[in-house]
């Protein structure tokens, strides 16, 4: 069984400047999640979708991050603009229902520099 | 306010000993709590689930309590191998039932020194 898939690895952008990442989730997989790890913490949900309908965006500042999930399998989340305290992992994880009783799968993550 | 602590940063122990990590919360009553286990440049993996009616879970050389009157759940690795080396994730979540969204402590990074 193929895991989550994110791409890219690594990006590395100045302040102002936009990013995008891309996740293809397990194939079934209901929920999708975009979570933010910054270094020494443990990961923060930004967003998380029910096939291509948005569940819980609380946590995502709105004014510059997106997410979108066409077609209720790949999703991509942007940052525009960028700022220095964006720096950090950005890790997609999926499960087969949207119930925090179902174990997630991660993927390995993008590692955002800002500078 | 909602907490979640675990219990230090860095534990580093003996080859052959037992581990065990701490998950303190605050404020609130999770059902039931997962963990996690993240190696550098990965993203987590999980390991195990206990339900509040689950005292204690076991998975081969794993364990697992939950006491939800200490709000505590306690994460045990006996035999420990380097190969165990790696960052743990408590991960209780929060929200009402069907609602539940998983929250994670910031880690203990467990070193195992042969």
């Amino acid at each position: 069984e193929a895991g989550v898939a994110q791409s890219p690895r690594y990006k590395i952008i100045e302040k102002r400047q936009s990013v995008a990442f891309w996740c293809n989730p397990i194939s079934g997989h209901a929920t999708l999640y975009w979570y933010q790890q910054i270094l020494g913490q443990g990961p923060k949900l930004l967003i998380q979708f029910q096939n291509n309908g948005v569940v819980d965006d609380s946590q995502l500042p709105k004014d510059r991050f997106s997410a979108e999930r066409l077609k209720g399998v790949d999703s991509t989340l942007k940052i525009q603009p960028a700022k220095l305290e964006d720096s950090a992992v950005y890790l997609c994880a999926s499960s087969l229902e949207e119930s925090g009783r179902y174990e997630q799968y991660f993927g390995p993550g993008t590692r955002l520099t800002v500078t | 306010s909602q907490k979640i602590e675990q219990n230090s940063e860095a534990l580093n122990i003996q080859e052959g000993k037992t581990a065990t990590l701490t998950c303190n919360y605050t404020n609130y009553s999770p059902a039931y709590l997962q963990w996690y286990r993240q190696d550098p440049g990965r993203g987590p993996v999980f390991l195990l689930l206990i339900r509040e009616n689950e005292k204690e879970k076991r998975k081969e050389r794993l364990k697992v309590t939950f006491d939800t009157t200490l709000k505590q759940s306690l994460f045990h690795i006996t035999a420990s191998q380097p190969a165990d080396s790696a960052t743990y994730l408590c991960a209780p979540p929060r929200g009402g039932f069907g609602n539940e969204k998983l929250t994670f402590g910031t880690g203990t990074r467990l070193t195992i020194i042969p």
